[in-house]
């Protein structure tokens, strides 16, 4: 079965610094979605990439696809402290009827 | 606001107990999944109906029993849980179940004793 490997787990950044994090699928990747999750609360939808190579951008948060590494990233430039909370990647499934999800990871932004 | 809503936000139940959590959307998509969140792991599919019709069943327990009775709403009915059951339940829609983005509720935080 397909797994996503988010990383880091986790990281703390100083307010203002730019930071990446990772999510590597087992297998092809037919589309990927990136989500937003605040403790305990549901998942804010952020962006969704479907071809390799495709780079997607809302405010200062942009997502990369490279489908040959069967990976994408997730760029935040100049944090902000509301930028803090648990981001998540998700995959289709191969029957295409859900997504699986990485186990996410926790952003913590310092002021 | 994702115009997913569930109530209630928090439940605490006995073992003994039987509850349900109640997911509505707004969003007039056809599709609607639970997810089960546990600390430290990823979120799990549990169910996915299309057009009232459930069309996956993840290997859930059947101490957990979906109902779907429109396109709107969706139900997981609750009896006889474990301790291990206490999770996150977050219910989310999409327009179709095909590769479609989810839009997920705010979630039901369950404790069971």
């Amino acid at each position: 079965s397909q797994e996503l490997e988010q990383s880091p787990q986790s990281l703390i950044v100083q307010e203002g610094k730019n930071l990446t994090i990772n999510c590597t699928s087992s297998k092809t990747l037919y589309g990927l979605y990136w989500y937003k999750q605040k403790y305990g609360e549901g998942l804010i939808f952020l962006m969704m990439l479907q071809k390799g190579g495709e780079e997607k951008s809302h405010e200062k948060i942009t997502a990369k696809l490279d489908e040959k590494k069967q990976q994408s990233s997730l760029h935040i430039t100049a944090s902000q402290p509301s930028h803090a909370g648990i981001y998540l990647c998700g995959a289709d499934n191969q029957a295409g009827t859900a997504l699986i999800f990485g186990k996410g990871t926790t952003l913590s932004v310092s002021s | 606001e994702t115009g997913v809503t569930q109530t209630p936000r928090h439940l605490v139940m006995g073992m003994t107990n039987k509850k349900s959590l109640k997911c509505e959307q707004h969003l007039g998509h056809n599709a609607m999944y639970w997810y089960k969140q546990s600390a430290k792991k990823p979120l799990e599919l549990m169910f996915v109906y299309s057009l009232e019709e459930r069309v996956e069943n993840n290997s859930v327990p059947s101490r957990f029993s979906p109902e779907c009775p429109n396109s709107s709403h969706l139900f997981l009915h609750l009896h006889t849980l474990q301790p291990e059951d206490s999770a996150l339940y977050l219910c989310a829609s999409s327009p179709r179940v095909a590769k479609e983005t989810q839009y997920f509720g705010p979630g039901t935080r369950l404790l069971v004793l």
